[in-house]
């Protein structure tokens, strides 16, 4: 079935890196922009960052750009999240969603999430 | 970037009751508006794309409307399994953004 299952979560002290990813199954990942949204504890959603299909069109929330770099291996099915230079304000659970229909960028397809604890 | 504001943050209802959710955009935003679902301790879902296009598998008793800056979420007669989060986001801008969220609970 179609599916998406997030992996690399845990806990980092503030200044560290991590690196998370999605492996999608059920579908043809490299038709598909994807994009990392993210859910502090107890808040709302807030979208991180897109890349297209092939990678070449990439995009970042203001409160990540510079410290976060999203990638895919279309061969491999895979999304990634590299995240550095981390703050306490990136605790949150991190979930890939698939975009589809067309212009609309509507995320029908989500991951399970993983949680990303930053914390001395 | 765009603002979404929902309204209300919270809301009491109870089952078989017609509800309705408000989104509004800081800026013309023309049918580029989702709408999601979420449980606690679970991945939102997609309930409505292009502001009233229904997803499949969603029931009926969902619809979207609206355009430009205000949009409405219904539900036509509350069920159990209804009581949850609701997001509208936005995809106008490729920043996308979403609102804070509705909280729905039971009355």
């Amino acid at each position: 079935q179609v599916q998406l299952v997030e992996s690399g979560g845990g806990l980092v002290k503030p200044g560290g890196s991590l690196r998370l990813s999605c492996a999608a199954s059920g579908f043809t990942f490299s038709d598909y922009y994807m994009s990392w949204i993210r859910q502090a504890p107890g808040k709302g959603l807030e979208w991180v960052s897109y890349i297209s299909s092939s990678g070449s069109t990439i995009y970042y929330a203001d409160s990540v750009k510079g410290r976060f770099t999203i990638s895919r291996d279309n061969a491999k099915n895979s999304l990634y999240l590299q995240m550095n230079s981390l703050r306490a304000e990136d605790t949150a659970v991190y979930y890939c969603a698939r975009g589809n229909y067309g212009d609309h960028d509507a995320f029908d397809i989500w991951g399970q999430g993983t949680m990303v604890t930053v914390s001395s | 970037d765009i603002q979404m504001t929902q309204s209300p943050s919270s809301l009491s209802a109870s089952v078989g009751d017609r509800v309705t959710i408000t989104c509004r955009a800081s800026q013309s935003i023309s049918s580029y508006l989702n709408w999601y679902q979420q449980k606690p301790g679970k991945a939102p879902k997609l309930l409505i794309y292009a502001a009233s296009s229904l997803q499949s598998g969603v029931p009926s008793r969902f619809s979207g409307s609206g355009s430009g800056t205000d949009f409405t979420l219904t539900i036509s007669s509350l069920q159990p399994e209804d009581f949850a989060t609701y997001y509208c986001q936005q995809s106008y801008s490729t920043l996308y953004s979403f609102g804070q969220g509705t909280k729905l609970e039971i009355k």
